[in-house]
């Protein structure tokens, strides 16, 4: 099965800082890939698909490049409203795998 | 608008049962593939079963074969998890998720339920 290691595992940045996390896939995955935001408490929600579309409604400082195995997702400018655990999915085939999540904080 | 509701989740002990249901509406539920996904406590998501909107093609995490049934009636827009011998290290919140397209892949996730919380302890 192909494994998603997504790093760092958490990071602490300033409002406004531009922020990277990326998402490694073991095998190529072509452009099948997902970010998903969860918010502490919430259901995730989904940020981008196909590793550079953005979901309809979700702001323009979330970005999303990369394909084959490495992916990136950049937020511009943080905001503090983008305090959440982020997480990469593959969904070329079977197993729909999750990368362990990078949790973003503000410092 | 589309909203999708998980139900079933409780306290079990070890080598117990449970039966999740999602009821979902807003949206022609036998077009559209669903899934399971799972979070245990202070952890990050696992998705544990697919299953195509037909409902003839259906996938598991190797953590749950052979114990864990997805299905689904279209009729009632219910999607369900059979869940058998039950494991401590099943506790969890179980989510239901919509896919964007017939087949489990290929897809993503666009809709999430808002969690069922399974424990599972003697």
């Amino acid at each position: 099965d192909i494994q998603m290691t997504q790093s760092p595992s958490s990071l602490s940045a300033s409002v406004g800082d531009r922020v990277t996390i990326t998402c490694r896939a073991s095998q190529g995955i072509s452009n099948y890939l997902a970010w998903y935001q969860q918010k502490p408490g919430k259901v995730p929600e989904l940020l981008i698909f196909a590793a550079s579309t953005l979901q309809s409604g979700v702001p323009s400082r979330f970005s999303g490049s990369g394909s084959g195995t490495d992916f990136t997702l950049t937020i511009s400018s943080l905001q503090p409203e983008d305090i959440a655990t982020y997480y990469c999915q593959k969904y070329n085939n079977a197993p729909l795998t999750f990368g362990g999540g990078t949790k973003v904080e503000i410092k | 608008e589309v909203q999708l509701l998980e139900s079933g989740g409780g306290s079990v002990q070890p080598g117990g049962s449970l039966r999740l249901s999602c009821v979902v509406s807003g949206f022609t539920f036998g077009n559209y593939a669903m899934s399971w996904v799972r979070q245990a406590p202070g952890k990050g998501l696992e998705c544990v079963s697919a299953i195509s909107g037909s409902g003839a093609s259906t996938n598991y995490a190797d953590s749950v074969k052979g114990r864990f049934a997805i299905s689904r009636d279209n009729s009632k827009s219910t999607l369900y998890l059979q869940m058998n011998s039950l494991r401590a290290e099943d506790t969890a919140v179980y989510y239901c998720a919509k896919g964007t397209g017939t087949y489990y892949i290929r897809n993503w996730f666009d809709s999430w339920g808002q969690g069922t919380l399974v424990t599972v302890s003697s």
